[in-house]
Parts: structure tokens; sequence; C-alpha cells
């Protein structure tokens, strides 16, 4: 079985400061590794994603993560933040196999004036 | 492109009756849909997977019977709550995925489903 930890559980930031979100992981298998945000009150709108290939990825909204194999992480970061960005941001993580996605805990990012 | 569609948004019912909520794929066919619940400040847990024209797939300590799953079709995938109570109540948030090979076994969720059992 697979198993996704945030190791943050809120992120304060200021408006245009650089932002990093963390996430480890647990498998045994081949992963697939996905960043989700999720807006209040909404379901969850796919950041990116790590199928294979390039380790470094860009997402939406100017969001990158990279995959790290030997240290299984899937960190998340945005040079400049906005008050937009402004919501809970969930990691997950699913088996090549099945598909089933298993979530972080979640991370609430809240952007400051 | 892969919008998935909830409907409805918004329900509250009474404690004792049954709420059916349903999960579209817009704009494309899913193979496969998963439903999740949400309690507040809480992340997503896994309840069901559901393909279409076969039996759901229950996460361990999901009832079957309380919470009934049907795919008719490859795009629309509709779950029940049975006989609610007041524990039910919860964000239900469903997904659907094109495959299961690469880019495919990527899951577009729906809005999600507020239910309120009084």
């Amino acid at each position: 079985a697979q198993s996704v930890t945030q190791l943050d559980s809120q992120v304060p930031v200021f408006e245009e400061a650089p932002v990093e979100l963390r996430c480890n992981y647990s498998s045994s298998v081949s992963v697939y590794l996905f960043w989700y945000v999720q807006y209040p009150n909404q379901g969850l709108q796919l950041l990116l994603k790590y199928l294979s290939g390039s380790t470094l990825v860009k997402g939406i909204n100017g969001f990158e993560a990279e995959f790290n194999k030997s240290q299984t992480s899937f960190h998340l970061r945005k040079p400049s933040v906005h008050i937009s960005d402004t919501a809970e941001y969930f990691c997950a993580v699913s088996t090549t196999l099945y598909g089933k996605l298993t979530f972080g805990q979640g991370t609430i990012l809240t952007v400051h004036p | 492109g892969a919008v998935v569609s909830q409907h409805p948004s918004w329900v509250i019912c009474k404690s004792g009756t049954s709420v059916k909520i349903e999960c579209r794929s817009l704009d494309f066919q899913a193979t496969t849909m998963f439903w999740y619940r949400q309690f507040p400040k809480q992340s997503l847990m896994l309840m069901a997977t559901s393909n279409e024209g076969s039996k759901a797939t229950y996460e361990q300590g999901v009832e079957k019977d309380k919470f009934l799953i049907n795919h008719a079709s490859l795009t629309l995938s509709t779950l029940t709550v049975t006989s609610a109570h007041p524990e039910d109540s919860s964000f239900y948030i469903c997904s659907a995925r094109l495959g299961t090979s690469g880019s495919l076994n990527t899951q577009y969720f729906g809005p999600g489903t507020r239910l309120t059992v009084l």
C-alpha cells in the first residue's frame, strides 16, 4: 500500500514571496504523483502531474514540482505567489497498475497582502 | 477538456430518506469513476471505485448497502445514500478517469455535493 505525507498543515506567506509545499510518499511499486488544488466549497482541480520522464514538472498557475525518487518527495513550488493562490493543496499518489489515488492530509496556503 | 459535473451541488434531507447524487463526465468517456467523501478540514477518503457495467468496488469500512453506486454508462455514475442519518452529512466528490495507462490514468474531479442530513 502507498501513503502520502504532507509535512505542513498550514503555510502562511506574503504576496510575491516564494513558496514550497512539501510532500513525501511511500510505495513499494512505481507511482504516479499529482498535486491538486481545492478552493473553498469546490472540488479538486489538477495542478500538475508526474507520470514519467523529466523530474521537473510544470503545471498551471505558475506552479512546478520536482520528483525526487531517492528522497521519495514531490514538493510543489511557486517563485511568486498571489492572493488568489490562497487555497488548500493536496498531494496524491496512485500506483501505475490500479490508479487509486491516495491523498495527503492537505496543506492550507494562505497568502497575505 | 476533461470536465466532470455533479448534481446537485447542495442537498438537505431528513433523516431516514435517500439521496441520489449524479456524476457526469461531460466531454469524455470515463472507464472508471471514483467516489470520495471529505469531512470538514480533512482530506479526501476514497469510498468506492465504479467501473461501467460492473459492480462497484468498495473500500474497507464503507457499507455497500448504504452507499449504492450505479455506473450505467461511460459518462454517468450515481451514488445513492440510503436511509441517510446526520453522520452521513459530508462533502461527496466524484472523479472520472479516461483509462489506466500513462496520461489516461489521471482523475478529473467534479465540484462536489454537500449533503446535510437533518
